[in-house]
């Protein structure tokens, strides 16, 4: 089965500051979704990458995807407490519907 | 707001009750998921359900039991749980086709089940 491991596990940075999540995972990668989740709530969708070498933008925050390695990574830049949370990647294979893993997750604080 | 509506939103049960976990969309999404997640813890595929049709069943246990009665609803039927049933519990649903293949799944905000 695959595995994702995601780095850090948790991350405590200053309002302002740039900051990047990895997520690594033991197989070939064919679609991976990055979600965001507040405590005990639903997971919002933030952003889904398909193709090696893809990258995607949404406000302050980037995504990438190296098929290569296996991995992607998400950067959120000038950081502000709104973007607070869990951070969780999920790794997909498309068959009609999408059967999730997800990764270990990331635990973000932002400072004021 | 959330698309994809849950209810209830927390749920205490004991050991020897039967309830039932709702989830209804209406985006016109033709699977529907259900995930079990445990504190700390990544979310993890239980059921999925494709046309109203179980497609994925990850080897749960059979005191809880899905049931798609049409498109947009999904239950979640549980019995006799054990304490470790204790999580949250996530309903998700997405497109089904090729030509659907770039659009993500919408998750609920869960159901928080406590198990006396």
């Amino acid at each position: 089965s695959q595995e994702l491991e995601q780095s850090p596990q948790s991350l405590i940075v200053q309002e302002g500051k740039n900051l990047t999540i990895n997520c690594t995972s033991s197989k070939t990668l064919y679609g991976l979704y990055w979600y965001k989740q507040k405590y005990g709530e639903g997971l919002i969708f933030l952003m889904m990458l398909q193709k090696g070498g893809e990258e995607k933008s949404h406000e302050k925050i980037t995504a990438k995807l190296d098929e290569k390695k296996q991995q992607s990574s998400l950067h959120i830049t000038a950081s502000q407490p709104s973007h607070a949370g869990i951070y969780l990647c999920g790794a997909f294979r498309y068959g009609g519907y999408q059967k999730v893993t997800f990764g270990t997750g990331t635990k973000l604080q932002v400072i004021p | 707001d959330t698309e994809v509506t849950q209810t209830p939103k927390h749920l205490v049960m004991g050991m020897t009750n039967k309830k039932s976990l709702k989830c209804e969309q209406h985006m016109g999404h033709r699977a529907m998921y259900w995930y079990k997640q445990k504190a700390k813890k990544p979310p993890e595929l239980m059921f999925v359900y494709s046309y109203e049709k179980l497609s994925i069943n990850e080897s749960v246990p059979s005191r809880f039991s899905p049931e798609c009665p049409n498109s947009s609803l999904l239950n979640l039927h549980l019995h006799a749980l054990q304490p470790e049933d204790s999580a949250l519990y996530l309903c998700a649903s997405s497109q089904v086709g090729q030509r659907y293949s770039n659009q993500p799944q919408h998750f609920g905000d869960g159901t928080r089940l406590s198990i006396l």
